[in-house]
C-alpha cells in the first residue's frame, strides 16, 4: 500500500522557537496534502490544505502566519511551527491522496507529537 | 455540509464476539465513506471504504462495513474480535467539494478485553 512519512515523530522544542515537520509520501505522487491537529482523546481537526505548487488553504480559525505550510514537490509538504507556545503542543498528522485519477482514499503519516516546553 | 456522527464514544466487547462500531452520515450526493483505525501515538490507517457498489465492504484485518442508504448507516463490524483490535476507530466522509477533504467523526475506543 501506499506509505506516507512524516518527520520526526516526537519533538520537544522551547517556547518561542519554531519547528518543522516533514511528510513525505513515499512510493506515489500527491497533489494535494492536508495537515491536521489532534488533541487528546479528540477528533482530528483539519488546519490546512496543501497543494503542489501554490499557496495553502487554512480553515477559518487557523493562523497562517504561525502555521506555515510549504508544499515543495509532489512528494513533500512541510508545516513549521513558528515561535511555538505551549498551548501549540498537540498531535500533527498529515495525510496524501495519490494523484492519479480514480484515487479515493488518503494515507496518512505516523503523526508528530509536538511538545512546547 | 457533508457529516459523520459516531453516537459511542466506547464500545466494550468481549474478545471472539462480534464487535460492531456505529457511524452515521449526512451527505449531499453520493457518499464516499471511510473508516481508520488509529493506535496510540500512530497516524490512522485505512481500513475499508465505500464507494459505491456492494452495500457490504470487505477491508483489512477481518472487518467489514455495511452500507445502509435508508438508514444513511455505515457501521463497522467484524463477526469476532481480537485484543489487538482494540484502538480508536474513526468514520469520515469525503467532501466532494473543493479539494475533498476528509471529514472526521469524534472517533469511537473500542476495547476488547480477554
Amino acid at each position: 500500500g501506499a506509505v506516507v512519512s512524516q518527520h520526526p515523530s516526537r519533538v520537544i522544542c522551547k517556547s518561542g522557537t519554531s519547528v518543522k515537520i516533514e511528510c513525505r509520501s513515499l512510493d506515489f505522487q500527491a497533489t494535494t496534502m492536508f495537515w491536521y491537529r489532534q488533541f487528546p482523546k479528540q477528533s482530528l481537526m483539519l488546519m490546512a490544505t496543501s497543494n503542489e505548487g501554490s499557496k495553502a488553504t487554512y480553515e477559518q480559525g487557523v493562523e497562517k502566519d504561525k502555521f506555515l505550510i510549504n508544499h515543495a514537490s509532489l512528494t513533500l509538504s512541510t508545516l513549521t511551527v513558528t515561535s511555538a507556545h505551549p498551548e501549540d503542543s498537540s498531535f500533527y498528522i498529515c495525510s496524501a491522496r495519490p494523484r492519479q485519477t480514480g484515487a479515493t482514499e488518503a494515507f496518512f503519516g505516523q503523526g508528530t507529537r509536538l511538545t512546547v516546553v | 455540509a457533508q457529516s459523520v456522527a459516531q453516537p459511542e464514544d466506547q464500545v466494550n466487547v468481549a474478545e471472539g464476539n462480534p464487535l460492531t462500531v456505529k457511524c452515521t452520515y449526512s451527505v449531499s450526493g453520493n457518499p464516499y465513506l471511510f473508516w481508520y483505525v488509529q493506535y496510540p501515538n500512530r497516524g490512522l490507517q485505512f481500513l475499508l471504504k465505500y464507494i459505491t457498489g456492494d452495500n457490504l465492504v470487505k477491508g483489512s484485518y477481518g472487518f467489514e462495513a455495511e452500507f445502509n442508504k435508508s438508514q444513511t448507516s455505515f457501521h463497522l463490524k467484524k463477526p469476532s474480535a481480537l485484543v489487538s483490535d482494540s484502538a480508536l476507530y474513526f468514520c469520515a466522509v469525503r467532501d466532494h467539494r473543493g479539494f475533498q477533504k476528509l471529514v472526521f467523526g469524534t472517533g469511537t475506543r473500542l476495547l476488547v478485553s480477554p
